[in-house]
Order: C-alpha cells, then sequence, then structure tokens
C-alpha cells in the first residue's frame, strides 16, 4: 500500500542547533511533498512545499530536501527555536489528485 | 491572508444529536476538505469537495454528511455519532483541484460524543 513513513517519533535538540526530520515516502509516483507544523491544540500549518522536478527548497531557517532514488524527504531547521516546538508531519500528495496523505509526525523538543 | 475559519471551536454532543460543524474561507479557492484527527496520529482524509461538488468519499459512515453551500462554505453535518467519533475535525482547502496547489487547515474542532 501506500505510506509516507517517519524514522523517528521524537527528536530532542538543544535550543541554537540545527534540526532534521526524515520522513520517507513508497509511492514514486507522488511529485509533490508538503511539511506542516503542528502546535498543541491548533491545526497543522503549512511550513514549506518541493514539488519532485526539485532536489532542495530554502525557506526561511528551513531546508527541505527530496532525493528521489531513495524516496527520501528531509526537513533542516536552522538555529531550533523554543517556538520550533511541535509535531512536524510529511505528506505526500500526488500531482491531478486531491489526496494528501500524512506521515506519522515527529516530535520536536527545543531544549534550552 | 490564507484563513480557513471554523466554528465551533469545541462541541460536546450526545449520540442522538444533531450538530453541525461549519467551515468558511475567502481565499477564492475551489477545493475544500474535510480531515478527522484523533489524538497523537495524522489527519485522515474523510471528504473533497471540488467547485463545490463532492469528489472524494473516503468510505465514510452515512452519521457523517458533508455539504457545500457556495464555494466559500463547507459544513459537516453529524448525526447518530458514536464516543469513538470523537476527534478534532479540520478543514482545508486549495486553490485548484487536482492541481497540486498547497492545501491550508483551519485550527479545528473539537468534537467529544458523550
Amino acid at each position: 500500500g501506500e505510506s509516507v513513513g517517519l524514522h523517528l517519533p521524537t527528536l530532542s535538540v538543544q535550543e541554537g542547533d540545527n534540526s532534521i526530520i526524515n520522513c520517507a515516502y513508497s509511492n514514486s509516483a507522488s511529485d509533490y511533498f508538503i511539511w506542516y507544523k503542528q502546535e498543541s491544540g491548533k491545526g497543522p500549518q503549512f511550513i514549506i512545499d518541493i514539488r519532485s522536478n526539485m532536489d532542495k527548497r530554502q525557506g526561511q531557517r528551513v531546508t527541505v530536501l527530496l532525493n528521489k532514488t531513495v524516496k527520501h524527504l528531509s526537513l533542516q531547521i536552522a538555529a531550533t527555536q523554543p517556538g520550533d516546538s511541535a509535531v512536524y508531519f510529511c505528506a505526500e500528495r500526488r500531482y491531478n489528485t486531491d489526496k494528501l496523505i500524512f506521515g506519522t509526525g515527529t516530535r520536536l523538543q527545543v531544549f534550552p | 491572508d490564507t484563513e480557513v475559519t471554523q466554528t465551533p471551536k469545541h462541541l460536546v454532543m450526545g449520540m442522538t444529536n444533531k450538530k453541525s460543524l461549519k467551515c468558511e474561507q475567502h481565499m477564492g479557492h475551489r477545493a475544500m476538505y474535510w480531515y478527522k484527527q484523533k489524538a497523537k496520529k495524522p489527519p485522515e482524509l474523510m471528504f473533497v469537495y471540488s467547485y463545490e461538488k463532492l469528489s472524494i468519499n473516503e468510505s465514510v459512515p452515512s452519521r457523517f454528511s458533508p455539504e457545500c453551500p457556495n464555494s466559500s462554505l463547507l459544513n459537516l453535518h453529524l448525526h447518530a455519532l458514536q464516543p469513538e467519533d470523537s476527534a478534532l475535525y479540520l478543514c482545508a482547502s486549495s486553490q485548484d483541484p487536482g492541481t497540486g496547489n498547497t492545501i491550508y487547515f483551519g485550527e479545528g474542532s473539537w468534537l467529544t460524543v458523550v
């Protein structure tokens, strides 16, 4: 079946360090990927997206890397801050469909 | 502005009640979605509306009935729910159906069935 999975359920980092959250996907037909941040009691918040014709995309303090060869997606957060503490979901969407499939999520904990 | 507004924020209902969740967006988006999220789990797709027509129903029980009165509004009518239906219900929207546009989520409606 189709699945989008994450390697680590919880990631703990020290404030100021860089964070890397990983995600594996199994559907090679997927060509659009999104990272969401979900804080406690809130809805998922869009962080960054990437299409399959790209390997890397940068935003403000965040970078998404896509390795289609091994079907791997990662989110890098530079200079992690306490406000980055949340659950991060990767999501996969097949082009020309309206289905967004979420991974299981990684909880990021930032310590002072 | 990427705002999707959901009401109510919290809802407690009995198993014999009829209630509705409401969702509104004024971004001109033509695709709208309902997701269900249980605690510590990822959101799961329930329904998709494309151009005000139901395009995807992920085998959701009939006690959940979606409705799209116009391009800005999306409702989820609830009737005869079970305690296991208690969850966070998320509404989302995207610009054009089927084109891989970003999906934006609302803050959700917390539903408790007693």
